[in-house]
């Protein structure tokens, strides 16, 4: 079975800094990749997602994320960060129809 | 405006009583899901339903129950045998062949 692990529970970063929050999955088969965003109190809306053909997707808002077989990552990266990024950020890989969901990794920015 | 909703927003119990979260989906998505979030452990699997009248179990379900009586409605049963229900539950849905799972704005159960 499928395990996503994303390695930082915590970032906090400056606003106008650059941020990567770090995904692995554990299987290298062909898989479906997905980062989700979730604000205090709400549901989880879909950032971006990897499906297939060119490994670096992005979503509306500037965030993106590079598919890595060889190393079985989904790094999100966002080279300038705003107030209005800070949320809890989930990585997700597709398996049998299902979501496995990371632990999340919540980014605060700060002023 | 198309969505999925989940009520209420915020449930108390007391410890002992059995309480049923609701959520209902006006997609058309066949398949229906209810996670489970805790802090510092993502969202966890409770059931799943991917068609009327049928679900399976996901990885946490012991002290659940659920339906799936209605495409649009997959209500969660929380039971009394359900040793920490504390929690925010979250409900989604797909629409079978696609890959993107929709989610409601969740409930909050907190048991007294």
């Amino acid at each position: 079975a499928q395990s996503v692990t994303q390695l930082d529970s915590q970032v906090p970063v400056f606003e106008e800094a650059p941020v990567e929050l770090r995904c692995n999955y554990s299987s290298s088969v062909s898989v479906y990749l997905f980062w989700y965003v979730q604000y205090p109190n709400q549901g989880l809306q879909l950032l971006l997602k990897y499906l297939s053909g060119s490994t670096l997707v992005e979503s509306i808002n500037g965030f993106e994320a590079e598919f890595n077989k060889s190393q079985t990552s989904f790094h999100l990266r966002k080279p300038s960060v705003h107030i209005s990024d800070t949320a809890e950020y989930f990585c997700a890989v597709s398996e049998g129809g299902k979501l496995i969901f990371g632990q999340g990794t919540e980014l605060s920015v700060k002023p | 405006d198309g969505g999925i909703t989940q009520s209420p927003k915020y449930l108390f119990r007391k410890e002992g009583q059995n309480v049923t979260l609701s959520c209902e989906q006006n997609l058309n998505h066949d398949a229906m899901y209810w996670y489970r979030q805790d802090p510092g452990q993502g969202l966890r699997l409770i059931y799943y339903s991917q068609i009327v009248n049928d679900f399976q179990k996901g990885d946490i379900a012991e002290g659940y129950s659920v339906s799936r009586e209605k495409k649009e409605s997959f209500p969660l049963t929380v039971t009394s045998a359900q040793k920490n229900p504390t929690a925010f539950y979250l409900c989604a849905s797909i629409e079978t062949g696609l890959d993107t799972q929709y989610f409601g704005p969740g409930t909050r159960l907190t048991v007294l």
